[in-house]
């Protein structure tokens, strides 16, 4: 059974500060990691996905990733009130036929940018 | 690209009645999967059909089906609606990458 975990804050952070948000995950065999955003009463909303160990930069956005420590972390510079939204962290094993297993989603992570 | 697209947005149904969901793709994927959101569980995945086929299954009972058509339009049916069927349910189209994109949802209230 794959689990994630995050911490369900909420995280509070103010403007124009780096925003932290960290997840673990159980299964040593999930390889593709994702972080999606979603505003109350919206659908969640791609942010990242990272595959391999180090970090990746897209913007204010960076996800890092430890496969040796099971964890992944989201890493928001430059926080923005329009950034306040849940976070969830997803995680995938993938086939080596081609295709996935459903995404495994933590419970997510309450983040508020204080002005 | 157009994005993910469902219909109905929203429902309200009794105890007992069962429900069709449809969703649409974004042009050239191939894979659909479901999802359901609840405040006390998250996130939890359903069924991911490609090319008409189901090719992975999540913890659901079997009043929980789906199909995919030669479009890869997708439908989900919950059959014999509980009131725990009260939640949104989200269509995700997903590229070779393994990206998923989610469509707008589909809120249900089972009365």
């Amino acid at each position: 059974q794959k689990e994630v975990e995050q911490n369900s804050g909420p995280l509070s952070v103010p403007e124009g500060a780096i925003a932290s948000l960290n997840c673990t995950y159980s299964d040593r065999v999930s390889q593709s990691f994702f972080w999606y955003r979603q505003y109350s009463g919206k659908s969640p909303e791609l942010i990242m996905s990272i595959y391999s160990n180090g970090d990746k930069e897209d913007g204010r956005f960076t996800a890092q990733l430890n496969k040796a420590s099971q964890y992944v972390s989201l890493l928001i510079r430059d926080s923005q009130p329009s950034d306040s939204a849940t976070y969830l962290c997803a995680v995938v094993i993938m086939y080596s036929g081609g295709g996935a297993d459903g995404l495994t989603f933590g419970k997510g992570t309450h983040l508020i940018i204080q002005p | 690209k157009a994005g993910v697209t469902q219909t109905p947005r929203y429902l309200i149904k009794t105890r007992g009645q069962q429900v069709t969901l449809s969703c649409s793709p974004i042009s050239g994927h191939r894979s659909v999967s479901w999802y359901q959101q609840t405040p006390g569980q998250g996130l939890q995945f359903l069924f991911e059909y490609f090319s008409e086929t189901q090719r992975n299954k999540g913890n659901f009972p079997g009043r929980f089906s789906g199909r995919q058509f030669s479009n890869s339009r997708s439908e989900m049916n919950v059959s014999t609606l509980e009131l725990g069927d009260s939640a949104l349910y989200l269509c995700a189209s997903r590229r070779p990458e393994n990206e998923q994109f989610f469509g707008p949802g589909t809120r249900l209230t089972v009365l």
